[in-house]
């Protein structure tokens, strides 16, 4: 267990609808990663934040937004659905020290 | 961040020490090497990371060249549990770039 949290592991909805994931960092974390994994396909960094400030954007869709809340957990949100949106989000946490990322085991999203 | 690359897919045999090499030729002076894995679908685990010097954990060791232009994941008896997707990362100051890593396959 790594101590990082994400709702729902499991999400099945249609296209054009809009979801939101949820991470929860382990705690005393400050920064979160958002990662996108389509299938047989590496992690695609999507967004970093920083105690509630956006730190760093990779290749994030503009039909998708995150944010940090005070209390650290973040959420990504995902608007107008398209089949190919169909992946694995995974959430890290870093730890400030070392720098490792600590990764949650995932959300899993199918668009039909 | 710098690029790395990897060979698609390796085999080992179990027992045996699994080599797994990366080239990040154009990694900074002050950018570390990390080394996660994924098995099937689940969260990359941490594996080890360094700058300059040769790592070793519980898990693996890490030889870092001179120049610093590659590296290699070395896990010194692999088992079956081993196989997975390998990732090798340079991480600068912002964000961290996976790319598609080694599929190493540890055969009994």
């Amino acid at each position: 267990d790594s101590g990082v949290t994400q709702t729902p592991k499991h999400l099945i909805t249609a296209t054009g609808q809009r979801v939101t994931l949820r991470c929860s960092p382990r705690s005393g974390d400050l920064s979160v990663y958002w990662y996108q994994q389509s299938l047989d396909q590496g992690l695609q960094f999507l967004i970093q934040y920083y105690n509630g400030e956006e730190r760093a954007k990779g290749n994030i869709l503009e039909r998708f937004s995150a944010q940090q809340f005070p209390d650290l957990h973040s959420e990504l949100n995902l608007s107008s659905l398209e089949l190919g949106d169909s992946a694995l989000y995974f959430c890290a946490s870093v730890e400030g020290g070392t720098g490792e990322l600590f990764f949650g085991e995932g959300s899993r999203l199918t668009v039909l | 961040d710098a690029k790395t690359t990897q060979p698609p897919s390796m085999d080992c045999a179990e027992g045996r020490a699994a080599n797994l090499p990366c080239n990040h030729s154009t990694i900074s002076g002050n950018e570390y090497v990390y080394w996660y894995r994924q098995i099937h679908s689940q969260g990359p685990q941490y594996i080890i990371h360094g700058l300059k010097n040769n790592e070793t954990n519980e898990m693996a060791s890490l030889i870092i060249t001179e120049d610093r232009k590659s590296s290699t994941l070395i896990l010194p008896h692999a088992t079956l549990r081993d196989t997975a997707v390998y990732y090798c990362i340079v991480r600068g100051a912002d964000g961290l770039t996976f790319g598609k890593g080694t599929h190493l396959i540890i055969q009994p």
